[in-house]
């Protein structure tokens, strides 16, 4: 178990909802970043949180919006869905500010838009 | 922004074999190259990583050697064991360090 938790594990939803990824860091980190792994995909970077403030921004859709909560959880919104969303969605977490440390992931949220 | 390339996609190896990957980075100030694991259905893990002031580094069966002038970076398993079977992926850190840029990952087979 990395200590880094993400709900919900599983989410099936419709063309053009809206759904709501949570992740909660380990214990102490205070950056999160969110990336999405498609089917036989790699790992596809989205957005960098840092204390509440984005640090960095990938190749992250309009659709798509993110942020991290006073307490250091954080949210990622997908809205207007398309069957091509469908991925496995993982949020990791790090004590410090930059990338040059080791990423703790959770076990990811796979989610469905049929 | 960082572009990580990753070669070989897939890999197939007997037991007992070694087994190479390598990656190449875009961004000359990347100064962090982490590798991690990622089992059937499991988050990533990482298993070893190196830094720009590093040419090698080794940790038991599993090496990574970067070459800073080339700007590529390369993990060699010796001894291949069934249980190394995964899928692997190298990654560099953009040199604001604000952001880690996976390669495309490799599939490793290793046949008993």
């Amino acid at each position: 178990d990395s200590g880094v938790t993400q709900t919900p594990k599983h989410l099936i939803t419709a063309t053009g909802q809206r759904v709501t990824l949570r992740c909660s860091p380990r214990s102490g980190d205070l950056s999160v970043y969110w990336y999405q792994q498609s089917l036989d995909q790699g790992l596809q970077f989205l957005i960098h949180y840092y204390n509440g403030e984005e640090r960095a921004k990938g190749n992250i859709l309009e659709r798509f919006s993110a942020q991290q909560f006073p307490d250091l959880h954080s949210e990622l919104n997908l809205s207007s869905l398309e069957l091509g969303d469908s991925a496995l969605y993982f949020c990791a977490s790090s004590v410090g500010t930059t990338t040059n440390e080791k990423l703790f992931f959770g076990s990811g949220t796979q989610l469905s838009v049929l | 922004g960082e572009n990580v390339e990753q070669h070989p996609s897939t890999l197939s190896v007997q037991e007992g074999d070694s087994a190479v990957i390598k990656c190449t980075y875009s961004d000359s100030a990347s100064n962090y190259f982490p590798w991690y694991k990622q089992e059937l259905g499991k988050r990533p893990q990482l298993i070893i990583d190196i830094r720009s002031n590093v040419g090698e580094k080794k940790d038991q069966r599993i090496a990574v050697t970067l070459n800073k002038t080339a700007k590529h970076f390369s993990l060699h398993i010796t001894e291949t064991q069934p249980e190394d079977s995964a899928v692997y992926f190298c990654a560099a850190t953009s040199g604001a360090g604000n952001m880690l840029t996976f390669g495309g990952g490799t599939r490793l087979m290793v046949k008993p």
